[in-house]
């Protein structure tokens, strides 16, 4: 596609609830990325993927947490159990990881999927 | 304590000031990013940075490496510009981002 792509857009869940978020990053590009940003606050970092293999999950708040992209393209992040200071708006963005430095190190993100636990 | 400090959090102006918004870092980084982010959460990559200037239209970004500090200016300022931008920085030997609290911009017609 153009770009990347996130869904669902909005998610309202339940305490307790599990959820699923999904990323279609831009076509071929090795690297996604998860992010998490509350209200006000700039992103941070969940986790990152190389292809298929998950190389930095260190950025994951629990083990309630659980990311993956079995294909090397589209990821889901799944949240179980969801609390309500999961609610935030989580990102994803992808870059080609060419072998230009500065073409790989370009990150193109999505619209985020806001994400509110009553 | 954010590794990625933002200045000002805020600033109001009016149409056609020239804009500056500041970002310093602690330590050695590979490239740092200027980032627009408008209502509704989309962000959009500016610049990407690893020494010097760059322009594209009415927005220059600078960056001095030894000072650890970079600034994004908007000349001839539109509401248009009314956005939080957010300054993000990649560590050697690390692909994640590591992002400031971003500084909201609103340009008063």
């Amino acid at each position: 596609g153009a770009g990347v792509s996130q869904s669902p857009r909005y998610k309202v869940a339940k305490r307790g609830q599990d959820v699923a978020l999904r990323c279609d990053p831009i076509s071929g590009h090795v690297s996604l990325f998860w992010y998490q940003q509350a209200l006000g606050q700039g992103p941070e970092f969940l986790t990152y993927f190389q292809n298929e293999a998950q190389l930095d999950k260190s950025g994951l708040p629990s083990d309630r947490f659980f990311a993956e992209r079995p294909e090397g393209s589209v990821s889901t992040l799944k949240i179980q159990r969801t609390q309500q200071e999961d609610s935030a708006v989580y990102l994803c963005a992808s870059s080609s990881g060419g072998t230009s430095p500065l073409a790989k190190n370009i990150q193109y993100f999505g619209a985020g999927t806001r994400l509110s636990v009553l | 304590k954010n590794e990625v400090e933002q200045s000002p959090q805020n600033l109001t102006a009016q149409e056609g000031e020239f804009i500056t918004i500041n970002c310093s870092y602690s330590v050695g980084i590979s490239a740092l990013h200027w980032l627009q982010q408008h209502p509704g959460g989309g962000i959009v990559s500016l610049f990407m940075l690893s020494s010097g200037k760059k322009k594209h239209g009415r927005l220059i970004a600078t960056i001095n490496i030894q000072e650890k500090h970079s600034s994004l200016h908007i000349t001839a300022s539109h509401p248009r510009d009314s956005a939080v931008y957010i300054c993000a920085v990649k560590y050697f030997g690390n692909e994640k981002l590591t992002f400031g609290t971003g500084t909201r911009l609103t340009i008063i017609p």
